[in-house]
């Protein structure tokens, strides 16, 4: 069963706009929601998390909203750039290290 | 600073083989974990190893099995090859092993596993 669905697989956007990115999740003790960037032929990036008791964190131009009552979370990129286009996963943990990843959403950001 | 190292990039083998696939964590690390990407997918939780020793196992058979030596460095083997095993295996590495988000996975490029 697929704890943790991110149900876009893929998403367009043109730069300068914002890139929205969802997740949902069905396990309510995951205690911490992180998002990986990933090109090709390298590995996973950590890009931003947060943690069970926040609704919100910011670094920069990316933003995670966490709405614990829909178990649903989102990635928001602002203002998208080319260099953002990537497949992005969104990960859950519970009170381990341990990561649940998503089946992941391809970003292409256009000029 | 070296990040994660994978070894080797690409492999390919046929079903019943075994395979040995080989992880080098950022130094100073001390914990290791493996995940198998299958196309489509994101990655899966295999292991992790912590100072040598099996922390956590994911739903994986028997087939798979790893260790950690005392450089921190790890194997991953798999025995007995099915075509479905084919898939990118990702290595991490962390300073440490604790609580979700104590400390950031660094993943390595992967090694792409083939089994025709």
């Amino acid at each position: 069963d697929q704890q943790v669905k991110q149900n876009s697989p893929s998403l367009s956007v043109q730069e300068g706009r914002i890139s929205i990115l969802n997740c949902d999740y069905t396990n309510s003790m995951f205690d911490y929601f992180l998002w990986y960037k990933k090109y090709p032929a390298e590995g996973p990036t950590f890009l931003i998390s947060i943690s069970s008791i926040k609704d919100k964190n910011e670094d920069g131009r990316f933003t995670v909203f966490l709405n614990k009552s829909a178990k649903h979370l989102s990635l928001h990129i602002v203002p998208s750039q080319p260099g953002d286009s990537a497949v992005y996963f969104c990960a859950a943990s519970p009170d381990t290290d341990k990561l649940i990843f998503g089946t992941g959403t391809r970003l292409q950001v256009f000029p | 600073d070296a990040g994660v190292t994978q070894s080797p990039t690409h492999l390919i083998k046929t079903r019943g083989q075994h395979v040995t696939l080989r992880c080098s964590p950022i130094s100073g690390h001390k914990s290791v974990s493996w995940y198998q990407q299958v196309l489509g997918q994101g990655p899966q939780f295999i292991f992790q190893y912590y100072e040598k020793e099996e922390r956590g196992r994911g739903n994986f058979p028997d087939r798979f099995s790893a260790r950690q030596f005392p450089n921190y460095s790890s194997e991953l083997n798999v025995n007995a090859l099915l075509l479905g095993d084919s898939a990118l295996y990702l290595c991490a590495s962390s300073l440490d092993m604790g609580l979700a988000g104590d400390y950031e996975q660094f993943f390595g490029p992967g090694t792409r596993l083939t089994v025709l």
